[in-house]
């Protein structure tokens, strides 16, 4: 099972918004409505952002949401934050015995 | 305070073994899948290994499968990952997650993690 494709990095300006790509198949993101997003900060474990496509858990600024289109699914930071900045990885499911694929990650840098 | 704790790793030469664990407290354990995900040096997450909350169903990773097995210890809240033929290309931190509710796929809680070195 190859890794979701993400570009490796994208940028912004604070207060701007920025939205992060994650290209997979039929296979995975095209098949189920099980996109998650991660945030990991240098030297942290990750943190869940998103589920199920474009849920935010409990204590998740309302900034970041979810979507999907197709193969691709998508997640956008509005109102850029300094402390936003961190890799981003997206997940989905991609079958019943591939529980899960993660993609390459983002590095998000606030200018 | 819901969360995991990892332990276990540490420095084994090409082909020994080591086993992991996690300690989980502040949620019914025994209701909830649980996962190991590890991430290399320098690269991204991988998904490794999960097991359904019963411990009747476990899947692997194309990479770990026949030589990793997941377990758990509901009565004890713990996870375990014993890890077996160990390659150099295994090197990383380890970390334990526990998934969210049945059907939604996703790792909500994740340890610090433990740090696996394979190498001579």
């Amino acid at each position: 099972q190859s890794a979701l494709t993400q570009p490796a990095s994208v940028s912004g300006s604070p207060g701007q918004s920025i939205t992060i790509s994650c290209i997979g198949t039929s296979s995975d993101i095209g098949s189920y409505n099980l996109v998650s997003w991660y945030q990991q900060q240098p030297g942290k474990a990750p943190k869940l952002m998103i589920y199920e496509v474009n849920k935010r858990p409990s204590g998740v600024s309302n900034r970041f949401s979810g979507s999907k289109s197709g193969n691709t699914a998508s997640l956008t930071i509005s109102g850029l934050q300094a402390k936003d900045e961190a890799d981003y990885y997206c997940c989905s499911s991609a079958g019943s015995s591939i529980f899960a694929v993660f993609g390459g990650g983002t590095k998000l840098s606030v200018l | 305070e819901v969360q995991v704790l990892e332990s276990g790793g540490g420095l084994v030469q090409p082909g020994g073994s080591l086993r992991l664990s996690c300690a989980a407290s502040g949620f019914t354990f025994s209701n909830y899948g649980m996962s190991w995900v590890r991430q290399a040096p320098g690269k991204g997450l991988e998904w490794v290994s999960v097991i359904s909350y019963s411990g009747h169903m476990t899947y692997y990773s194309d990479s770990v499968k026949g030589r990793f097995t997941i377990s758990r210890d509901n009565s004890e809240n713990t996870l375990s990952l014993q890890m077996n033929s160990l390659r150099a290309e295994d090197t990383a931190i380890y970390y334990c997650a526990k998934l969210t509710p049945p059907g939604t796929r996703a790792f909500d809680i994740w340890g610090q993690g433990t740090m696996v070195t394979v190498s001579s």
